[in-house]
């Protein structure tokens, strides 16, 4: 069965940085777009990034551009969010997510990892 | 950015009755692309519909989706204890990608 276990996340000081992972099994990885999805109490569900089949194409919100990289490894299996400048506002759990239609829509999302911004 | 709209934000019924969700979008969605997503406290969201009424993989046929345009629902023919959860909608006719709030279906 499709399984993603996203790990790294924890306690950090505003401006630092901190990097997930996620670990997919269960599927074809390297068949799908993968995203990263957030979710906090105030502001909800947020499309963070997704990254294409080949790892050539990537996509930002606009509140993450220039600070996150997404990327993927096809021989681990593994997706990964390298955030950078991090603020406040980034407090959320974040989910790697299966996408599907080029990852416009997600089929399977992982337990999440929770990313606290704080001094 | 499309701005999803959910109603209500809270919908309390019981075990058996039926329960219609609405999601409204603040533009014209392009081919129906809309998704609802139940998520149970603790856990992450799970695909329910794609498509505005496609459904996903092993939901229930009780689930059911419709509209188009700007305006969507999302119905639960009779409800189960475990459809006491919250549903959230997902655009994907623009980017970026948005969801709305959220509707909480609790047990009345």
């Amino acid at each position: 069965q499709v399984q993603l276990v996203e790990s790294g996340g924890g306690l950090v000081n505003p401006g630092g940085s901190l990097r997930l992972s996620c670990a997919a099994s269960g599927f074809t990885f390297s068949d799908y777009y993968m995203s990263w999805i957030r979710q906090t109490p105030g502001k909800g569900l947020e499309w963070v990034s997704y990254i294409s089949t080949t790892g050539t194409a990537t996509s930002y919100a606009d509140s993450v551009k220039g600070r996150f990289t997404i990327s993927r490894d096809t021989v681990k299996s593994s997706l990964y969010l390298q955030m950078n400048s991090l603020r406040v506002e980034d407090t959320a759990v974040y989910y790697c997510a299966r996408g599907r239609y080029q990852a416009r829509y997600t089929d399977y999302w992982g337990q999440g990892t929770l990313v606290t911004v704080s001094s | 950015e499309i701005v999803l709209t959910q109603s209500p934000g809270t919908l309390s019924l019981s075990p058996g009755q039926r329960a219609t969700l609405s999601c409204r979008a603040s533009q014209s969605l392009s081919s129906s692309y809309l998704a609802w997503y139940q998520q149970n406290p603790g856990q992450a969201p799970r695909l329910l519909i794609y498509g505005a009424s496609s459904r996903a993989t092993g939901i229930p046929d009780r689930f059911s989706g419709s509209g188009s345009g700007t305006d969507f629902t999302l119905t639960i023919s009779r409800l189960e204890p475990e459809d006491f959860a919250v549903y959230y909608c997902q655009q994907y006719g623009g980017s970026p990608w948005t969801f709305g709030q959220g509707t909480k279906v609790e047990i009345k």
